[in-house]
């Protein structure tokens, strides 16, 4: 099984900061990588897929990089309601597996 | 719009059995590969299942083959998760999601405890 890491598992940081997130594969997972942000008591929303495509009505400080083993998120300017849990997860083969997390806070 | 919206969960003992459902509209469901995921207490997302479109492909995640099955009525639009012999571990919210996990439900828990 593709095995996924985040660093770091959380953060803190102040309105309008700006925020990253990597997330590295235990091989090459190519661009089939999701990012997901999942608020307290909510579901899980996708944000960023193929590692660096926008889903749509997603805002554009959110992005996301990287392909192969290693991989970037990135919050350009941090808002209040971006206070959520972060996950990657790769689609290369199964099981799709995702990564720990990141808890994202406002300082 | 789409939707889709669980439902079956609940606290059932150790060893016991439990159905998930989860009901979708808005979208041509017969079209789209389905998915089950889970949220463990203070642990993170864990992929459980998934099916193909019409029913003839499934996967599952080791800590659950054998004891799960997932399948799927595309008259009535909807996909069912059979929980059986059920752990304490399996203790989680599960979530299912349509195929590229671009539309989630909004959860069901299961409490797995005597």
């Amino acid at each position: 099984d593709i095995q996924m890491t985040q660093s770091p598992s959380s953060l803190s940081a102040s309105v309008g900061d700006r925020v990253t997130i990597t997330c590295q594969a235990s091989q090459d997972i190519y661009n089939y990588l999701n990012w997901f942000q999942q608020r307290p008591g909510k579901a899980p929303k996708l944000l960023i897929y193929d590692a660096s495509n926008l889903e749509t009505g997603v805002p554009s400080r959110f992005s996301g990089s990287g392909s192969g083993t290693d991989f970037t998120f990135t919050i350009s300017s941090l808002q209040p309601e971006d206070i959520a849990t972060y996950y990657c997860q790769h689609y290369h083969n199964l099981p799709f597996t995702f990564g720990p997390g990141t808890r994202v806070e406002i300082k | 719009e789409v939707q889709l919206v669980e439902s079956g969960g609940g606290l059932v003992q150790p060893g016991g059995s439990l159905r998930l459902s989860c009901a979708a509209s808005g979208f041509t469901f017969s079209s789209f590969w389905m998915h089950w995921v889970r949220l463990a207490p203070g642990t993170g997302l864990v992929w459980v299942s998934r099916i193909n479109n019409d029913g003839r492909t499934t996967n599952y995640a080791d800590s659950v083959k054998g004891r799960f099955t997932i399948s799927r009525d595309n008259a009535k639009n909807t996909v069912y998760l059979q929980m059986n012999s059920l752990r304490a571990d399996d203790t989680a919210v599960y979530y299912c999601a349509r195929g590229p996990f671009d539309f989630w439900g909004q959860g069901s828990l299961v409490t797995v405890s005597s």
